[in-house]
Parts: C-alpha cells; sequence; structure tokens
C-alpha cells in the first residue's frame, strides 16, 4: 500500500491551524496512524484509528478520514509542533509510512 | 516502554553486519510485538519487520527478506534485528517500537541508534 502525503512542507505561524493530508492507494478502512517526529527524538504516536488521540496527546491536535484520504489538523500551533508529521498505515501487517511533512514556523 | 540497548552509534564496514537490540520494560513483554524501523539521513521512516514474541512469527518488508533476521526472547523481554550485507545506503538510524498488536500502531519507540557504513 502507498502512502502519499502533502503537502511536503507546511510553513505556519504560531497560534494558525495546520491541515496536513495522507492518501492511500488502497482503502485502509481507519487503519492509520500519525506520528510526530522532532529532530534527535524518538518518533511520538499522535493518533491511531484515523480519529483516535493517542495518550497524552493535546485536543487541538484532530484526525479524521476513511478509506483513501486522511487528514491531520492542528489548531492554535505552538512552538514544540513543528516537527515531521508521518501517516502509517498498519491495515496489513505489511506496514508503511508517508515520506512525511514538515511543519515549519512561517 | 522499550529501551535500546545500544546507545550513540556505531560505524560499520560495508559487507559486514550489524545487530540492534531493544529491551522492553512495562507490562507483559508477551503481549506486545516489536518492530523495527529505519531513518536515512534526510530520508522518512521505512518499516523493516516486526515480531511477535511470543509467537516467534516475524514478518519483514520484501525489501530487507533477504538481509535481515529478527529474534526475541521472552525470558529477557529483549528483541533483536540484524542487518547483513551492509551498504552504504543503510547508513540510517535504526529505531524499535513497541505494538500491542501486529495490526497497531507503535505506541512506544526507543530513542533509535545511528548505524554509519562507512570504509
Amino acid at each position: 500500500i502507498l502512502m502519499t502525503q502533502s503537502p511536503a512542507t507546511l510553513s505556519v505561524s504560531l497560534g494558525d491551524r495546520a491541515t496536513l493530508s495522507c492518501k492511500t492507494s488502497h482503502s485502509i478502512t481507519t487503519n492509520l496512524a500519525w506520528y510526530q517526529h522532532r529532530p534527535g527524538q524518538a518518533p511520538r504516536l499522535l493518533m491511531y484509528a484515523a480519529s483516535t488521540r493517542a495518550t497524552g496527546i493535546p485536543a487541538r491536535f484532530s484526525g479524521g478520514g476513511s478509506g483513501t484520504e486522511f487528514t491531520l489538523t492542528i489548531n492554535n500551533l505552538q512552538s514544540e509542533d513543528f516537527a515531521i508529521y508521518y501517516c502509517q498505515q498498519y491495515n496489513t501487517w505489511l506496514y508503511t509510512f508517508g515520506q512525511g511533512t514538515k511543519v515549519e514556523i512561517k | 516502554q522499550v529501551q535500546q540497548v545500544q546507545s550513540g552509534a556505531e560505524v560499520k564496514k560495508p559487507g559486514s553486519s550489524v545487530k540492534v537490540s531493544c529491551r522492553a520494560s512495562g507490562g507483559n513483554f508477551s503481549n506486545y510485538v516489536i518492530g523495527w524501523v529505519r531513518q536515512a539521513p534526510g530520508q522518512g521512516l521505512e518499516w523493516m519487520g516486526t515480531i511477535i514474541p511470543i509467537l516467534g512469527i516475524v514478518k519483514t518488508a520484501q525489501k530487507f527478506q533477504d538481509r535481515v533476521t529478527i529474534n526475541a526472547d521472552t525470558s529477557t523481554s529483549t528483541a533483536d534485528m540484524e542487518l547483513n550485507s551492509l551498504e552504504s545506503e543503510d547508513t540510517a538510524t535504526y529505531y524499535c517500537a513497541r505494538g500491542p498488536t501486529a495490526t497497531a500502531p507503535f505506541d512506544y519507540w526507543g530513542l533509535g541508534l545511528l548505524v554509519t557504513v562507512s570504509s
């Protein structure tokens, strides 16, 4: 299953909203996760089942979609939110990741 | 949580092998799966393989099937991944991660081990 994330880079101001897209080549129902990856740190699970926040994830993060099209929305961007975000499908045991969207400060 | 046994970085020669080990703590190791993901410099995350320790079942990405060996030891709550026939393109940070099942996301990740392949 191929994963396509867009845009590659998103320039956003503090306090603004960021909307990230992830599309899959085949339907994965809602078997999609989002991760946040800051430089030098381990990736952090943000969202699973497309729209369920992982433990400890703030409510400004929200996810949606099903089938082949998914979004991650970050409201009221904080300084710690500037990072690379990856989607991952786990519909089959042969996981695949998107190529990532870098959210940078405008 | 998962803790990668090695810290820092390793340098390997082309053609050699590298083994990356992980120890899981908290919870019952037998109730989880351990996956391996790498990130080459400037690239995204790439899933390499996953093991169900209690069953000893392993799935690997087709790209690595001929070169990767993944094992787990439930008595010590450790898992390891060995990649053979290293090439410069294998230079990457290698992560282990824990998941609740084989078809679920990884909820805890190790800090990663940078492996540099260079002559």
